[in-house]
């Protein structure tokens, strides 16, 4: 039972224009999201988080969007950049954290 | 920021020998620490969480006889793979929390050949 999903293995953008990454939930008992950046042979590491009480959190170049009723959260960056290129998991808590099965973003100069 | 650590980054054994990898929070008290296993191409999966001085709390699914975890310290977190298998092949990350499960912080991870 896959309770967080991101549906997209992979994704692509040309330097400067915008990458959306989304995630898809199903547990409407998650109160906390949050999406990671991970390297190969590298733990992951955090970018941005939002509450459930919140729909919108920015930081930066990366803004998370919270659709509770859709049960759908995304990820902006925003001008890309080729130091973007990871993979990108996003991940949901309550009581312990639940990860996706992340995407493969890949920004071209 | 804060910062864990993991030792080995890499270790290749033999079918049925065991495997201790170390888990390290180097600039914080870890209350409470968490171990993650990922497979090729696929989500990081928790696998068990524990809390200092206490017994580790496991995932459905996960054999606590075959991943023996302790946390001896509030910066020292181990998992032992006993009699490991090719099976067991996998990255494992750990990672840590002070402050409960919104402020974690992940290690390197592991990678785990078991031959």
């Amino acid at each position: 039972d896959q309770q967080v999903k991101q549906n997209s293995p992979s994704l692509s953008v040309q330097e400067g224009r915008i990458s959306i990454l989304n995630c898809d939930y199903t547990n409407s008992m998650f109160d906390y999201f949050l999406w990671y950046k991970k390297y190969p042979a590298e733990g992951p590491t955090f970018l941005i988080s939002i509450s459930s009480i919140k729909d919108k959190n920015e930081d930066g170049r990366f803004t998370v969007f919270l659709n509770k009723s859709a049960k759908h959260l995304s990820l902006h960056i925003v001008p890309s950049q080729p130091g973007d290129s990871a993979v990108y998991f996003c991940a949901a808590s309550y009581g312990k954290l639940t990860f996706g099965q992340g995407t493969i973003l890949t920004v071209h100069p | 920021g804060a910062v864990v650590s993991q030792h080995p980054s890499w270790v290749i054994c033999k079918s049925g020998t065991s495997v201790k990898i170390e888990c390290r929070s180097l600039d914080f008290q870890a209350t409470t620490m968490f171990w993650y296993r990922q497979f090729p191409k696929q989500s990081l999966m928790l696998m068990a969480t524990s809390n200092e001085g206490s017994k580790a709390t496991y995932e459905q699914g996960v054999e606590k006889d075959k991943f023996l975890i302790n946390h001896a310290s509030l910066t020292l977190s181990t998992l032992t793979v006993t009699s490991a298998h090719p099976e067991d092949s996998s990255f494992y990350i750990c990672s840590a929390s002070d402050q409960g499960l919104t402020e974690q912080y992940f290690g390197p991870g592991t990678r785990l050949t078991v031959t």
